[in-house]
C-alpha cells in the first residue's frame, strides 16, 4: 500500500460525457502527479501540482482540466469524453527532498 | 521523440536465475532513474532508484547500474522468484518534475 488512494477504481461512461477522478496523497506530500496509461504503453505524465498550485504540465488535452485543494486532494476533470479517452489514470504524490513519486492503485476509465 | 527506451517488451527467466532488465535513455539532463514493477489492475510499485551521480545501488535481491556515458541502466534481480513476474518500467527525471517513463518489460519467471 503506497499511501495513495484513487476512487473511483471504475469508471463506465459515454461519448460526450464529463467525469472526475479523485486523488488523496499520502500524508504529508505536497507534491501531486497525473499520468495515463493507454493500452500496454508507459505512463504519460499530464499534470503537477504542488501546494495547491500547477506547477507543470505535460500531454494534457485542453478537455482536461485538474485542481488541487487545501486538503491535499487533488481532482482530475475530464471533459467531451471520446473513445480515444479511455485509459489507466494514475495520480502519484512525492515528499519534498525526495524524487521518489508513489502511485495510487488507479482508475480505469472505459468511454462507450 | 521517446527519451527513455525499453528495447525488449519481454522477458522469460527460469526462477532462481538472475533476470536483467534493460534501459536506455537519450537527454543528458536527466540526473535520477528508477525503476518501478506493476501487476495487473494496479499503480505502480517504486522498487530502486538512482542518482546521476552513482553508478550503483543494491536493495536486496534488487541492482540497478548506471552508466552515464552509454545512456544506460540496467535492473538485476538476483535470484528471480516468481512473484517477481510483473511489467516493469524504468523512469527518469531531472529537477524532481515529471517522470519521464519507457514502455515496460514484460517478465515471467517460471520454476
Amino acid at each position: 500500500d503506497s499511501g495513495v488512494t484513487q476512487t473511483p477504481k471504475h469508471l463506465i461512461t459515454a461519448t460526450g460525457q464529463r467525469v472526475t477522478l479523485r486523488c488523496s496523497p499520502r500524508s504529508g506530500d505536497l507534491s501531486v502527479y497525473w499520468y495515463q496509461q493507454s493500452l500496454d504503453q508507459g505512463l504519460q505524465f499530464l499534470i503537477q501540482y504542488y501546494n495547491g498550485e500547477e506547477r507543470a504540465k505535460g500531454n494534457i488535452l485542453e478537455r482536461f482540466s485538474a485542481q488541487q485543494f487545501p486538503d491535499l486532494h487533488s481532482e482530475l476533470n475530464l471533459s467531451s469524453l471520446e473513445l480515444g479517452d479511455s485509459a489507466l489514470y494514475f495520480c502519484a504524490s512525492r515528499s519534498s527532498g525526495t524524487d521518489t513519486q508513489y502511485f495510487g492503485p488507479g482508475t480505469r476509465l472505459t468511454v462507450l | 521523440d521517446q527519451q527513455v527506451k525499453q528495447n525488449s517488451p519481454s522477458l522469460s527467466v527460469q526462477e532462481g536465475r538472475i533476470s536483467i532488465l534493460n534501459c536506455d535513455y537519450t537527454n543528458s539532463m536527466f540526473d535520477y532513474f528508477l525503476w518501478y514493477k506493476k501487476y495487473p489492475a494496479e499503480g505502480p510499485t517504486f522498487l530502486i532508484s538512482i542518482s546521476s551521480i552513482k553508478d550503483k545501488n543494491e536493495d536486496g535481491r534488487f541492482t540497478v547500474f548506471l552508466n552515464k556515458s552509454a545512456k544506460h541502466l540496467s535492473l538485476h534481480i538476483v535470484p528471480s522468484q516468481p512473484g517477481d513476474s510483473a511489467v516493469y518500467f524504468c523512469a527518469a527525471n531531472y529537477n524532481t518534475d515529471k517522470l519521464i517513463f519507457g514502455t515496460g518489460t514484460r517478465l515471467q519467471v517460471f520454476p
